[in-house]
């Protein structure tokens, strides 16, 4: 079955740029998808198709996919957007929704 | 506004059985494929199934194939979760979700409801 990696953790400063990262076997072929999850809360669609923002969702987070590498980028980061973040595609060959292992975001 | 709301979660035997409802409204469910997605404590998400529109094919992680039947009453704007011979490893937080683009991302999410299954 498909896996996707991503880091158990990262650590960015306020005002910074945050970097997740999404490995995944050729996974530039395929729609890379994320989500974020406060503490308590349900998931909520932050990217999707690789790069695009569903409304009400910041220009300072977008996306971007190539290669074996899909990363979610936030700019100008905010004590708000300390949170869980999972990538997500669809497997076409088990017919499955996959997530990533989720990447734990600290806003220092 | 789209709103999912779950309910039926609760405490469980090992071997016991527990359906889960989710209530849809704001959009024209029939078109829309749905998805559970599971959370245990302290874990990340695990998808569990999900259910197309039209035909209701239906199709589920390996974790939990042959033991939660997923459906759908588009009359009723529901969705459901049968689940069977329940573990202690099924006890997470359960999440409904609307499919977007026939399915490949999950545009809204419930609150969730959450499944303990303890002796």
């Amino acid at each position: 079955s498909y896996v996707l990696t991503q880091p158990p953790s990262v650590s960015v400063a306020p005002g910074r740029t945050a970097r997740i990262t999404c490995g995944g076997n050729n996974i530039g072929s395929k729609s890379v998808h994320w989500y974020q999850q406060k503490p308590g809360q349900a998931p909520v669609l932050v990217v999707y198709d690789d790069s695009d923002r569903p409304s009400g969702i910041p220009e300072r987070f977008s996306g971007s996919n190539s290669g074996n590498t899909a990363t979610l980028t936030i700019s100008r980061v905010e004590a708000g957007d300390e949170a869980d973040y999972y990538c997500q595609v669809w497997d076409f060959s088990s017919d499955h929704y996959v997530f990533g292992t989720g990447t734990k975001v600290t806003v220092l | 506004q789209v709103q999912l709301v779950e309910s039926g979660g609760g405490l469980v035997k090992p071997g016991g059985s527990l359906r889960l409802s989710c209530a849809a409204s704001g959009f024209t469910f029939s078109d829309y494929y749905m998805s559970w997605i599971r959370q245990a404590p302290g874990k990340g998400l695990e998808w569990v199934s999900y259910i197309r529109t039209g035909s209701g094919y239906t199709n589920y992680a390996d974790s939990v194939k042959g033991r939660f039947t997923s459906s759908r009453d588009n009359a009723k704007n529901s969705l459901y979760l049968q689940m069977d011979s329940l573990r202690a490893e099924d006890t997470a937080v359960y999440y409904c979700a609307r499919g977007a683009r026939d399915g490949y991302y999950l545009d809204y999410w419930g609150q969730g409801t959450l499944v303990t299954v303890s002796s």
